[in-house]
């Protein structure tokens, strides 16, 4: 039962445009919204979140949209550079409760 | 200084063994937990303890316990190791119930049942 799926494991950009990362849910109780990066042989650590009463929210070349009608968030990297290459997981928690779901991954490679 | 630690970072045993994992944390956060990374790469939450209490136990085989002697550590003990128990293991740790960014993870381990 995934809860949370990101039906992209791989996206390749060039550096400096755009890479658009996708994430779906399916749990209509989810109210709130990460995302995680993740380097080879690191865990994961925290990007960005977003509450449910939000549907952007921004950090420096980080944004991340939440669409709740169509249960989508995305993943926004402007510019994109080569140190962002990495694997970026979704996640989505019900305010409040620990039991946060994580989708599979999509791995971003940013090339020079 | 790593803020949540994990040993061993490899572990490689035989099936119908039984193994341990250590966790870690110097943050001072109160609640840890243990994740899953499958074959699917899918990170599934295992344990948590809060302020010594389990809080959530998702359906995994009693030959899995978590262990916490005190709230800056949460160690995972495996019984009667199988094959299908290879994955990666993480350690995370939280202040409070709430999600966010407080959830730390340890650099995980990877088991390997053989």
């Amino acid at each position: 039962d995934q809860q949370v799926k990101q039906n992209s494991p791989s996206l390749s950009v060039q550096e400096g445009r755009i890479s658009i990362l996708n994430c779906d849910y399916t749990n209509s109780m989810f109210d709130y919204f990460l995302w995680y990066k993740k380097y080879p042989a690191e865990g994961p650590t925290f990007l960005i979140s977003i509450s449910s009463i939000k549907d952007k929210n921004e950090d420096g070349r980080f944004t991340v949209f939440l669409n709740k009608s169509a249960k989508h968030l995305s993943l926004h990297i402007v510019p994109s550079q080569p140190g962002d290459s990495a694997v970026y997981f979704c996640a989505a928690n019900t305010y409040n409760n620990n039991d946060m779901r994580f989708g599979a991954g999509t791995r971003l490679t940013v090339k020079p | 200084d790593t803020a949540v630690s994990q040993t061993p970072k490899y572990l490689v045993t035989q099936m119908g063994n039984d193994k341990s994992i250590k966790c870690e944390q110097n943050l001072g956060h109160d609640t840890m937990y243990w994740y899953k990374q499958d074959s699917k790469k899918f990170l599934k939450i295992m344990f948590s303890y809060n302020n010594k209490e389990l809080i959530i136990n998702e359906t995994v085989p009693n030959r899995f316990s978590p262990k916490s002697p005190d709230k800056a550590h949460l160690n995972l003990h495996i019984n009667s190791l199988e094959l299908g128990d290879s994955a990666v293991y993480f350690c995370a740790s939280s202040q409070g119930r709430a999600p966010g960014p407080g959830y730390t993870f340890g650099s995980g381990t990877r088991l390997t049942v053989v």
